[in-house]
């Protein structure tokens, strides 16, 4: 499988922290992506970063990407309840892409 | 524009019944595709189709079927059901022509099936 993987698997943290949440994936890639899933809901992009990019921002969100590690991680900074989701990377096959297993993050007013 | 649309959203089946899950978009995107969601396996790629005609297995194809007569359309059918079946099934596209197909995804709502 090509699935990658997020570390932790569950995060929980109080309102106004900082939130990491880590992705490692298999083999070589053009971009890798985040996505957010709210209970019950879709999926929604979050950012993509493209494989000669190092690091992205997208307001409160912060991507960075080490090829060298085949490695990932999300940072999203200053938490709200409302960020309370689970979290998956997604990286590219030749034709589609491969989800990892999430991490599930709490946010506690 | 409604985005990517599925129906049903619930839907219990028995075993050996059929059933065709719908998705379509209206973003004119030539790449869709089927995911299904279980827990602590994230999302599997079933199907997906890179255009009108064009179509291709996933990761766990079997058991499903796909055709892609339209761009907008994209309809994924169980062909027998079986309770391993049993998932949240997600629609996705991607697009327009020119961009890769591994770019944003947009995605359904999904479909909670249930197969006893």
């Amino acid at each position: 499988s090509q699935q990658g993987e997020e570390d932790p698997q569950a995060l929980s943290i109080q309102e106004g922290e900082n939130a990491t949440m880590n992705c490692s994936y298999k083999t070589s890639i053009n971009n890798l992506q985040w996505y957010r899933q709210n209970s019950g809901r879709g999926l929604v992009h979050l950012i993509l970063i493209r494989s000669n990019e190092r690091e992205k921002h997208s307001g409160r969100l912060r991507v960075t990407l080490d090829t060298s590690k085949k490695s990932s991680s999300l940072l999203i900074t200053a938490s709200r309840a409302a960020d309370t989701a689970s979290y998956f990377c997604a990286q590219t096959g030749a034709n589609n892409l491969f989800f990892g297993t999430g991490t599930r993050l709490t946010v506690i007013p | 524009n409604a985005g990517v649309t599925q129906t049903p959203k619930f839907q219990v089946l028995k075993t050996g019944q059929s059933m065709t899950l719908q998705c379509a978009q209206d973003m004119n995107h030539e790449y869709m595709s089927w995911y299904r969601q279980d827990p602590g396996m994230g999302l599997r790629l079933i199907h997906y189709s890179v255009g009108a005609g064009i179509t291709d297995q996933g990761e766990v194809p079997n058991g499903y079927n796909v055709s892609r007569s339209t761009t907008e359309d994209f309809p994924l059918r169980l062909l027998s059901a079986a309770p391993s079946q049993t998932s949240v099934y997600f629609c996705a596209s991607s697009g327009p022509t020119g961009t890769s197909y591994t770019d944003t995804q947009y995605f359904g709502p999904g479909t909670r099936l249930t197969v006893l």
